[in-house]
C-alpha cells in the first residue's frame, strides 16, 4: 500500500510569508503527527490529530496550526513566517490511536526554507 | 520537562567496527523505538522495545531496554558503509493530551572505508 505522502517536497518562502503543508497518511490511519526536524534541534513534535481533534500540540508559537479532515489528511499551517522556520517538516501516521503507541510511518518530508 | 538523550552526537568508525549508542529517559517509557534517518531521507521504523530488560536481535542490530524501561542501547556489530545515518530513540511521553513520541538527540554514524 502507498506510504505517507507529503506535498510540496520543497519550498521557498519570503519572511511573513504563509504557507500551508500537506500530509496524507497511510490508508486506515487515522493518527497523523507532525514534527520539525532542524540540525539544531533534532526532531521536535508539533501536534497530533486523531479523527479530526487535535490530541496534543507541541511547544510552537500559535503562528504553527494544523487541521485534520474527515478522511485524514492533514495539513499545517505556518503564518507569518521566520527565517527560524527554515526546516524539514514531517509528517508520521499510525495505525494506532496515538502515534507514540507504535511504529510511526514517516513522509519523505516538506523543506521549507525561508529568505 | 521529559527528556530523552543520546549519546554520543557523532561516532566516526572504521568499516567492520562495532557501533553502540546509548538513549536515556528522564523518566520511565512504557515502550521505546528505534529510527534510522538516512543522509537527505526520512525517519524509518527499526524496531520497538516493550518489556523490563527486553534485547532483540535484527542481524548485525542489537537492540536492549533496560530494566527500569529509562534507557536503551543500539549496537551494530561489524558496521557496514549501509549502516550510514543517524539513528534516533524515542518513547511516548505524557502531556496534557496524552501521549506524544518524544525523540533523542539521534547518534549520527559515519563508516570510512
Amino acid at each position: 500500500k502507498a506510504g505517507v505522502t507529503q506535498t510540496p517536497r520543497y519550498l521557498i518562502k519570503t519572511r511573513g510569508q504563509q504557507v500551508t503543508l500537506s500530509c496524507s497518511p497511510i490508508s486506515g490511519h487515522r493518527s497523523v503527527s507532525w514534527y520539525q526536524q532542524t540540525p539544531g534541534q533534532g526532531l521536535q513534535f508539533l501536534f497530533e490529530y486523531f479523527s479530526e481533534t487535535q490530541r496534543n500540540k507541541g511547544n510552537f508559537p500559535g503562528r504553527f496550526s494544523g487541521r485534520q479532515f474527515s478522511n485524514s489528511r492533514s495539513e499545517m499551517n505556518v503564518s507569518t513566517l521566520e527565517l527560524g522556520d527554515s526546516a524539514l517538516y514531517l509528517c508520521a501516521s499510525s495505525s494506532s490511536w496515538q502515534v507514540a503507541n507504535t511504529e510511526a510511518f514517516f513522509g519523505q518530508g516538506t523543506r521549507l526554507t525561508v529568505v | 520537562g521529559q527528556q530523552v538523550m543520546q549519546i554520543p552526537q557523532y561516532q566516526h568508525v572504521q568499516e567492520g567496527e562495532d557501533f553502540t549508542t546509548y538513549c536515556n529517559s528522564s523518566t520511565t517509557l512504557s515502550n521505546i523505538q528505534w529510527y534510522k534517518q538516512r543522509p537527505g531521507g526520512h525517519p524509518v521504523f527499526l524496531i520497538q522495545l516493550v518489556k523490563s530488560g527486553e534485547v532483540k536481535k535484527q542481524k548485525r542490530l542489537t537492540f536492549q531496554f533496560g530494566e527500569a524501561k529509562k534507557n536503551s542501547s543500539l549496537h551494530i556489530t561489524a558496521t557496514q558503509t549501509t549502516d550510514v545515518g543517524t539513528y534516533f530513540c524515542a518513547g511516548p511521553t505524557f502531556t496534557g493530551g496524552g501521549n506524544k513520541l518524544t525523540f533523542g538527540t539521534g547518534t549520527q554514524l559515519k563508516v570510512e572505508l
